[in-house]
């Protein structure tokens, strides 16, 4: 099965600082691959996800960007953090449509 | 477009109760439908999965889900709670496009006391 490895764990950032976290995956290849963003009391809201190298769609306009430079490299980023933009983020992985995600265990940011 | 509904943000049950967690659907296609299960501080990992084979399906930990398409809903549950059910859980559809992204409800978070 897949295996998710993100990090780091816990960022504390302050407002206006540049952001990445880096999400690889092992055990698949060619994976589609996710971020989200689990806010207090919102659920997860797709971020963005990636069906391929160099291929990244956006589901909601935001301060953020994704890249994927390698197969099962992905990487969320931010120019500039906004105190809105703290939550909890999850990677994820799938494989072929409809096929279950594997998650990544998340990385908790906060922006002060 | 697709969307979830989870009905309560927060459930509370004894040990040994039943478990009950409603999500209701809304999608223009016959959907595919999911529900995880998050621990404190970690991602989350896949209990059942709903993919328009059998109505009623099971799951990790004891737990199961039946669709009903008259009423469009995909409740979980498990005749006897746990401690360790303590959670957050979601229940989430399919997109409609061919990338396998998931659209997801609010969660509810799921309380046991003994």
């Amino acid at each position: 099965s897949q295996t998710i490895h993100q990090w780091p764990a816990t960022l504390v950032q302050p407002v206006g600082s540049p952001l990445s976290l880096e999400c690889t995956v092992e055990g698949t290849s060619n994976p589609n691959l996710y971020w989200y963003r689990q806010a207090a009391g919102r659920g997860l809201q797709l971020l963005f996800y990636s069906v391929g190298i160099g291929q990244i769609s956006s589901e909601v306009p935001q301060n953020l960007s994704a890249s994927r430079p390698q197969d099962r490299q992905f990487i969320l980023s931010s120019k500039k953090l906004l105190l809105s933009d703290s939550g909890f983020y999850l990677c994820a992985s799938s494989g072929t449509f409809n096929e279950k995600l594997f998650f990544g265990s998340g990385t908790q940011l906060s922006v002060l | 477009a697709q969307s979830v509904t989870q009905l309560g943000s927060h459930v509370s049950v004894s040990e040994g109760a039943l478990v009950l967690l409603r999500c209701n659907y809304s999608s223009s296609v016959p959907p595919y439908l999911f529900w995880y299960v998050q621990y404190p501080n970690q991602g989350l990992q896949l209990l059942l999965k709903y993919t328009s084979a059998a109505t009623l399906v099971k799951g990790i930990n004891g737990f199961e889900a039946e669709f009903k398409k008259s009423e469009t809903s995909f409740h979980l549950t498990k005749p006897s709670a746990h401690m360790s059910d303590a959670a957050e859980y979601f229940c989430a559809v399919s997109g409609s496009s061919n990338t396998g992204k998931l659209i997801f409800g609010q969660g509810t978070t799921l309380q046991v006391k003994p």
